[in-house]
């Protein structure tokens, strides 16, 4: 089965600093897409951004980009110039045809 | 209003209870998914729908039982709840159409158990 390896139960940051959460994950498939979901205090589930596993290019979105190693089994999300309201739980999740699994989640606090 | 909408936000009941969480969404997406939310464990993937006639289990369905009403309906029931299904649990879409389809989540039931 795939799993979704998050090692940073939790990270800091100072406010304008930039910081880099951690996510590996294991499978036998070709085809699959991973993502980084935002869950502030409200416990919404915002989708932060994605990457198609067969583009080599890194994704990026505004603050938010991932550095995806293929080989290695590695995405990781780094978030510039770091505001108070990037402070909340990050989930890594990975996706295949029939598959869903989420990481166990980093908590970011983000110091002013 | 929100696309994807679940009710009860809240709900405190006791073992042995049959409880139904609902789930409605106006995106007109064709594809509904249940997860349960636990500290330190994330999200994990109770049942999936692609459509009304397609319902599969994921990774935790024992304990769960789901019901596709229509495109826009997708409810999860606990026919005899226990304590360690107290957990928040979340009803999310996806359309096909969109790469990877990301997942366009509820703002989750929080369900205790006692």
């Amino acid at each position: 089965a795939q799993t979704v390896t998050q090692s940073q139960p939790e990270m800091s940051v100072q406010e304008a600093e930039t910081v880099t959460l951690s996510c590996t994950y294991d499978t036998s498939e070709s085809d699959y897409y991973l993502f980084w979901y935002k869950q502030p205090p409200s416990r919404q589930m915002i989708l932060v951004i994605r990457q198609e596993a067969y583009k080599q290019q890194n994704a990026t979105e505004n603050r938010f980009s991932v550095n995806f190693q293929k080989a290695a089994k590695s995405f990781s999300l780094k978030i510039s110039d770091s505001q108070l309201g990037d402070a909340a739980m990050y989930f890594c999740a990975y996706r295949s045809a029939r598959d869903m699994r989420f990481g166990a989640g980093t908590r970011l606090t983000v110091k002013p | 209003d929100a696309d994807v909408t679940q009710t009860p936000r809240n709900r405190i009941t006791k073992t042995g209870k049959r409880i139904m969480l609902e789930c409605s969404q106006t995106k007109g997406h064709d594809r509904m998914y249940w997860y349960r939310q636990d500290p330190g464990l994330g999200l994990r993937l109770i049942y999936y729908s692609f459509d009304v006639k397609d319902i599969n289990k994921g990774e935790i369905s024992d304990g769960y039982s789901v019901s596709r009403q229509a495109q826009a309906k997708f409810s999860l029931s606990l026919e005899s709840a226990i304590p360690n299904q107290t957990a928040l649990y979340f009803c999310a879409t996806s359309d096909p159409r969109q790469g990877g389809q990301p997942q366009h989540f509820g703002d989750g039931t929080r369900l205790s158990i006692l």
